[in-house]
């Protein structure tokens, strides 16, 4: 069966620390990922995303997944954080037809 | 250029009854996707519309049913409310053809049944 898991349910750290939020998955055959964020109050955004190709990407707010599929995870990572990245972080996968499989997200709250 | 929207933001119904929830996709995209985002859970896939029909559905009961116009916007029906069908139920809207396209969410329909 399909399935994304995230490793940490809840990341507390203080300003300027290193971010790194784990997420597995098992998919058949061709498999996007995505890292979306939920900012308090407001919708789901893009962060990243991987299709093919170089396996580490980079996306917004200076954040950066790797791909590793011999693992079967796309970890996402921020080498310095702010206190406004407090938010929620879900991990997702798409094979056919478009189907988002989510993670059961990661709240991360970032302390001044 | 406008992205996802839907209505209402926030909605109370009693169980037994039935809702109707809204989505416009973003400019130029034409499928529609429902997910259903339970408080502390992840969101889970309810259906997908492209061309005006179900294209996928997810393991929900046919409770949900949903609708899909030609201008590609979409309603999300929920017949016979239970208090588990609390929650917050997101749209998100793509472009047909899965490959490199992303899905672009909407802020969401915060559903209480009581």
């Amino acid at each position: 069966a399909q399935s994304v898991s995230q490793h940490n349910h809840h990341v507390i750290l203080s300003e300027a620390a290193s971010l790194e939020l784990g997420c597995n998955y098992s998919y058949g055959g061709t498999v996007n990922l995505f890292w979306y964020v939920q900012y308090p109050g407001q919708h789901l955004q893009l962060l990243l995303k991987y299709f093919s190709g170089d396996p580490l990407v980079k996306g917004i707010k200076g954040f950066e997944a790797e791909f590793i599929k011999s693992k079967f995870s796309f970890n996402l990572r921020k080498p310095s954080v702010q206190w406004s990245d407090t938010a929620e972080y879900f991990c997702a996968a798409r094979g056919s037809w478009g189907k988002l499989q989510f993670g059961a997200g990661t709240q991360v709250v970032v302390t001044p | 250029d406008a992205g996802v929207t839907q209505s209402p933001t926030h909605l109370i119904k009693t169980r037994g009854q039935q809702v109707t929830l809204r989505c416009s996709p973003k400019s130029g995209h034409d499928t529609v996707s429902w997910y259903q985002q339970a408080l502390g859970q992840g969101p889970q896939f309810i259906f997908q519309y492209y061309e005006e029909e179900e294209r996928q559905r997810g393991n929900f009961p046919d409770r949900f049913s949903g609708h899909q116009f030609p201008n590609y916007s979409s309603e999300l029906n929920v017949n016979a409310l239970l208090l588990g069908d609390s929650a917050l139920y997101l749209c998100a809207s793509s472009q047909e053809g899965y490959t490199n396209t992303e899905a672009f969410f909407g802020q969401g329909t915060r559903l209480t049944v009581v």
